[in-house]
């Protein structure tokens, strides 16, 4: 079976930096996929790992560990805008992503 | 906007009604997705079709019934659904379903209302 889990919410001030973490215990693994989803909105890619270490993307990082299950996703200079959910996805095998139930961010100014 | 366009964005119907939810993608991508999402829960897996053949069926109701008429379209047919299937129906595609690095993309959705 499949399971993933994030922290449900996370609070941030504005200019900061904030760590989200996803923890996966998994049948199979192709990679692990960061999503970001506005309030009624579709999500959109924010990055993707399937070797240990970081990624960088602009503002965005991705963390992988695959013997610790762990990854984490780090925004830097936090702005208004980047109050949204952020969903771990973790791809088993072909075609099937299981989702986190997601870590729902908000910035305050 | 996104680059995976659904229609239509509402959908209001009776459990005796048969309606067709619609899913275009123009990227050349060989993988399409179904998804249903509740408020405040994640994307769950529906159906996924490679190559225009049905490759995972998440043991979804037969009150759902999927169809790729070609490469660029997802249909998704809807008879005598009830109100627990009120969501919001995310399609979604890829590159294909196998290799690395190949993000879905979502379209908006359709929210689905039944009565």
């Amino acid at each position: 079976g499949q399971n993933i889990d994030q922290p449900t919410e996370m609070t941030a001030t504005e200019g900061a930096i904030v760590q989200i973490n996803c923890t996966y215990q998994t049948s199979g693994f192709n990679g692990l996929f960061w999503y970001q989803q506005h309030a009624g909105e579709a999500p959109t890619f924010l990055s993707y790992n399937v070797l240990d270490g970081l990624e960088e993307k602009g503002r965005f990082s991705s963390f992988l560990s695959r013997s610790k299950g762990y990854s984490y996703l780090l925004l830097k200079e936090l702005q208004m805008k980047d109050s949204a959910s952020y969903l771990c996805a973790v791809k088993a095998n072909a075609g099937k992503s299981t989702f986190g139930d997601g870590t729902t961010l908000t910035v305050k100014p | 906007d996104t680059e995976v366009t659904q229609t239509p964005k509402h959908l209001v119907m009776g459990m005796t009604n048969k309606k067709s939810l619609k899913c275009e993608q123009h990227m050349g991508h060989r993988a399409m997705y179904w998804y249903k999402q509740k408020a405040k829960k994640p994307p769950e897996l529906m159906f996924v079709y490679s190559y225009e053949k049905l490759s995972i069926n998440e043991s979804v109701p037969s009150r759902f019934s999927p169809e790729c008429p070609n490469s660029s379209l997802l249909n998704l047919h809807l008879h005598a659904l009830q109100p627990e299937d009120s969501a919001l129906y995310l399609c979604a595609s890829s590159l294909t379903t196998g290799g690395f690095n190949q993000p879905q993309h979502f379209g908006d959705g359709t929210r689905l209302s039944i009565l």
